[in-house]
């Protein structure tokens, strides 16, 4: 199995541009998670989908992010109007049907900077 | 001004020695744990797991041990390498069908 793929690896952008970042996740897995990863905050889930539909959308920072899983093997998180405070690396993560608290498989994450 | 970032407990070992990474966890009804380790540059990685209905679990050099009674849950690793180095984070599943809860890591340094 190839993993959870993410892209892009590295992402540089302006202020004001939408950045949009993508995931695959491990076939098989009904589980996706999105976070961001930051020195100041640590690992913070961001939302996460079971069987394609968003369960639980609190960890959102504000409406500029918003996150679609439109088929089973694709997500996307997008934030427009991106901004610096939203550099960081955004990590992707799958889990298998058993359940939401089961195992996460993460990718290799997007390490994003917004000047 | 300089920005302050999260401020990680650091474990500096030798190279050949043991290490001992703690974790203490924050809900008694917890009844799955893992810990992941995370090198620079890359996503967090699964290592070992353990359920509520155990309290030691070996793996290949690594060893969990979880005390329920303290709540805490420990990561053993035999014979540190210099691989061995990275950020190792514990992870509880509260209850039920929630997701994973990640501690805020610890950072392994192995001296060569």
């Amino acid at each position: 199995d190839a993993g959870v793929i993410q892209s892009p690896r590295h992402e540089v952008t302006e202020m004001g541009q939408e950045v949009t970042l993508r995931c695959k996740p491990i076939s098989g897995h009904d589980y996706l998670f999105w976070y961001r990863q930051t020195m100041m905050r640590g690992l913070e889930l961001l939302i996460y989908f079971n069987n394609n539909v968003p369960i639980d959308d609190s960890g959102m920072p504000e409406d500029r992010f918003s996150a679609k899983m439109p088929n089973a093997s694709f997500s996307t998180l997008k934030i427009q109007p991106s901004e610096p405070r939203d550099s960081a690396v955004y990590f992707c993560a799958s889990s298998d049907p058993r359940g939401a608290g089961e195992t996460q498989y993460f990718g290799p994450g997007t390490r994003l900077l917004v000047l | 001004g300089e920005s302050v970032g999260l401020h990680l407990p650091t474990l500096s070992v030798q190279e050949g020695d043991n290490s001992i990474i703690n974790c203490a966890y924050s809900n008694s009804a917890s009844d799955y744990f893992i810990w992941y380790k995370q090198e620079s540059g890359k996503g967090p990685q699964f290592i070992i797991d353990i359920r509520s209905n155990m309290d030691k679990r070996q793996g290949q050099r690594v060893t969990v041990l979880l005390n329920k009674t303290v709540k805490h849950l420990s990561l053993q690793i035999a014979a540190t390498q210099p691989g061995d180095s990275a950020v190792y984070f514990c992870a509880e599943n509260y209850s039920g069908n929630t997701p994973l809860v990640f501690g805020k890591g610890t950072r392994l340094s192995v001296i060569a």
